[in-house]
């Protein structure tokens, strides 16, 4: 079975731009989250998606959103970006929410300059 | 609120040494209990999981876990470690329920020959 997968790897994206990320689920899972990797603040959870709705949500700006497809694939969306939004984005999938063990994908590195 | 304490920031150990990573974990009920591991550029892999019953846990590449539920702690140990190993290791906690995972900061481990 295919691994979570995540597109694209690598962004570099300046100041005030936006950026979309995308995750494809293992398949058969229905959840799918998205965290926050940096060095100073380590892993945050910024939300989880069921059924193509937001089930639950950190503690991120407004400027930090998602949505869920039929298809269980998730994208993520950062609007105005700032410089302290670079990061390690991780998605991770589960069967039926985040009671379950999370596979996690190998992430998209963001660099906002 | 739940949280995660990995004391070691970073551990040096010889290769074919014995390793014990540490986590201890503050959660009101009984919690569900993570190791992942981090290659450098890599997403979060899943080392082993601990939900409840026999509470040593074995996990993949020779790894195993105890859950000390008076100490509350869930440390991670391997009896000979390989270059291999060489990664940051990450402790998480969750629940039953729609909890997301709280991580702790993470143990950096190099392995020397």
């Amino acid at each position: 079975k295919a691994g979570v997968t995540q597109t694209p790897r690598y962004l570099i994206k300046t100041r005030g731009q936006q950026v979309t990320l995308s995750c494809s689920p293992i398949s058969g899972h229905r959840s799918v989250s998205w965290y926050q990797q940096t060095p100073g603040q380590g892993l945050q959870f910024l939300f989880e998606y069921f059924s193509e709705t937001q089930r639950n949500k950190g503690n991120f700006p407004g400027r930090f959103s998602g949505r869920q497809f039929s298809n269980s694939r998730s994208e993520m969306n950062v609007s105005t970006l700032e410089l302290g939004d670079s990061a390690l984005y991780l998605c991770a999938s589960s069967l039926e929410g985040l009671g379950d063990t999370q596979y996690f994908g190998p992430g998209t590195r963001l660099t906002v300059l | 609120a739940q949280s995660v304490t990995q004391p070691d920031i970073h551990i040096t150990v010889s290769e074919g040494a014995s390793l014990e990573l540490r986590c201890n974990y503050s959660y009101g009920a009984t919690p569900y209990l993570f190791w992942y591991v981090q290659s450098p550029g890599q997403g979060l892999q899943l080392l082993l999981k601990y939900f409840s019953g026999d509470t040593l846990v074995q996990g993949i590449k020779g790894f195993e876990a105890e859950f000390k539920r008076s100490q509350s702690s869930f440390n991670l140990r391997k009896p000979s470690v390989h270059w291999s190993d060489a990664a940051e290791y990450f402790c998480a906690v969750g629940a039953q329920g729609n909890t997301p995972l709280v991580f702790g900061k993470g143990t950096r481990l190099s392995v020397i020959a």
